[in-house]
């Protein structure tokens, strides 16, 4: 499968802490995303890396991408109660038609 | 507010029932997907439209059905479905490109707010 795979599955903090959220794919990639979706309802695209970036700066936050561990972090900084929804991380594949995404973290913030 | 409208928010049907989700954009997009969602699991692709022709079809039954009218208009056409179709259904939209090789886009995705699907 080409979906990648998030952890945690599910992450608890208190407001004001950071939340650290992890994805790993399976094959080469042109880019990376990362959606927000709050519960019931549709998904926000939240940021996009490219295949030749390190490291995206958004607001409070920030994703990393390391093409030679396949792998990606979303890192919520100073988080919120309202920051409490479910992220997942997407892959584009066959010219950008074919987006797959992985499980996803639940993300809970305490206020 | 998503610029993504799907209708209707929540829809109940029997199994041998026929009905149809419907979903509109107007930012220009030229690609339209159907995804369906199971609750606490991650989108599944179910059809792709690139400039109103279905480009990808993830091997889905054919009691589901898409439609693309026109560029702004994507349908899905449903008929004896099955209680275990219930899910959430997102309609999505990307920008793409042109090339002389073909269509390709960053897959960014726009998402409307789901049509919630129970089968009895």
């Amino acid at each position: 499968s080409q979906q990648g795979e998030e952890d945690p599955q599910a992450l608890s903090i208190q407001e004001g802490e950071n939340a650290t959220m992890n994805c790993s794919y399976k094959t080469s990639i042109n880019n990376l995303q990362w959606y927000r979706q709050n519960s019931g309802r549709g998904l926000v695209h939240l940021i996009l890396i490219r295949s030749n970036e390190r490291e995206k700066h958004s607001g409070r936050l920030r994703v990393t991408l390391d093409t030679s561990k396949k792998s990606s972090s979303l890192l919520i900084t100073a988080s919120r109660a309202a920051d409490t929804a479910s992220y997942f991380c997407a892959a584009p594949y066959t010219g950008g038609f074919k987006t797959i995404f992985g499980a996803g973290t639940r993300l809970f913030v305490k206020a | 507010d998503t610029e993504v409208t799907q209708t209707p928010k929540h829809l109940v049907m029997g199994m041998t029932n026929k009905k149809s989700l419907k979903c509109e954009q107007h930012m220009g997009h030229r690609a339209m997907y159907w995804y369906k969602q199971k609750a606490k699991k991650p989108p599944e692709l179910m059809f792709v439209y690139s400039y109103e022709k279905l480009s990808i079809n993830e091997s889905v039954p054919s009691r589901f059905s898409p439609e693309c009218p026109n560029s702004s208009l994507l349908n899905l056409h449903l008929h004896a479905l099955q209680p275990e179709d219930s899910a959430l259904y997102l309609c999505a939209s990307s920008q793409e490109r042109l090339w002389t090789s073909g269509a390709t886009n960053t897959g960014e995705l726009f998402f409307g707010e789901g049509s919630r699907l129970t089968v009895l």
